[in-house]
């Protein structure tokens, strides 16, 4: 298998455009989840499907955000507009049995709005 | 107080000694500790799960677990240069999972 495949790897952008990130989860994987991370706030969870249905998305920080995740193989985050603020390294994972397997992440997308 | 305590290092150990990374909890419904190793600039990596109290071997890898006292531990022997990355203690309560801050771990050659 060859993992979770996220793209772009990077993406530098201006503040107000809007950035779609995308993923790929591991086949059979049934629960894809979105995460950011940055030096000052570590892994934050930001939403997370099971069976393509959105559980929980209470990380999500604005309205700004959104996701989806269509069928089984291919999840979007998307920020609109963007703001420099929202410079992170944003991680896509899968899990086959959320909460009694770990996960698998995904290369990530080093986003870099100027 | 952070759900997930882990001290932030940098932790240096010497080529071949054994490195000793910590991670206290605070919800006692934790049902399932893992612990990730991310090398800077990549993605977390999944190295260990345990489930119940006591220790759990992976070659050069123990992690331990005492519920008791919320507490889980990871140890690496015989440590490598290669070993130097940050490592992420994760606890899963009702399928949320939740990550500490990590712990910057350099084995010195």
């Amino acid at each position: 298998d060859a993992g979770v495949i996220q793209s772009p790897r990077h993406e530098v952008t201006e503040m107000g455009q809007e950035v779609t990130l995308r993923c790929k989860p591991i086949s059979g994987h049934n629960s894809l989840f979105w995460y950011r991370q940055t030096m000052m706030r570590g892994l934050e969870l930001l939403i997370y499907f099971n069976n393509n249905v959105p559980i929980d998305d209470s990380g999500m920080p604005e309205d700004r955000f959104s996701a989806k995740m269509p069928n089984a193989s291919f999840s979007t985050l998307k920020i609109q507009p963007s703001e420099p603020r929202d410079s992170a390294v944003y991680f896509c994972a899968s899990s086959l049995r959320q909460g009694i397997d770990g996960y698998t992440f995904g290369s990530g997308t080093r986003l870099t709005v100027v | 107080q952070k759900e997930v305590e882990q001290n932030s290092g940098p932790l240096s150990v010497p080529e071949g000694a054994i490195a000793s990374l910590n991670c206290t909890y605070s919800d006692r419904g934790s049902q399932s500790f893992f612990w990730y190793r991310q090398y800077s600039g990549k993605s977390p990596e999944l190295i260990m799960f345990i489930y119940s109290n006591g220790d759990k071997e992976d070659g050069r890898f123990t992690a331990q677990l005492n519920k008791a006292s919320q507490y889980v531990s990871l140890l690496i022997r015989d440590s490598q240069p290669s070993d130097s990355a940050t490592y992420l203690c994760a606890v899963n309560v009702n399928n949320d999972m939740r990550f500490g801050a990590g712990t910057r771990l350099t084995v010195k050659p």
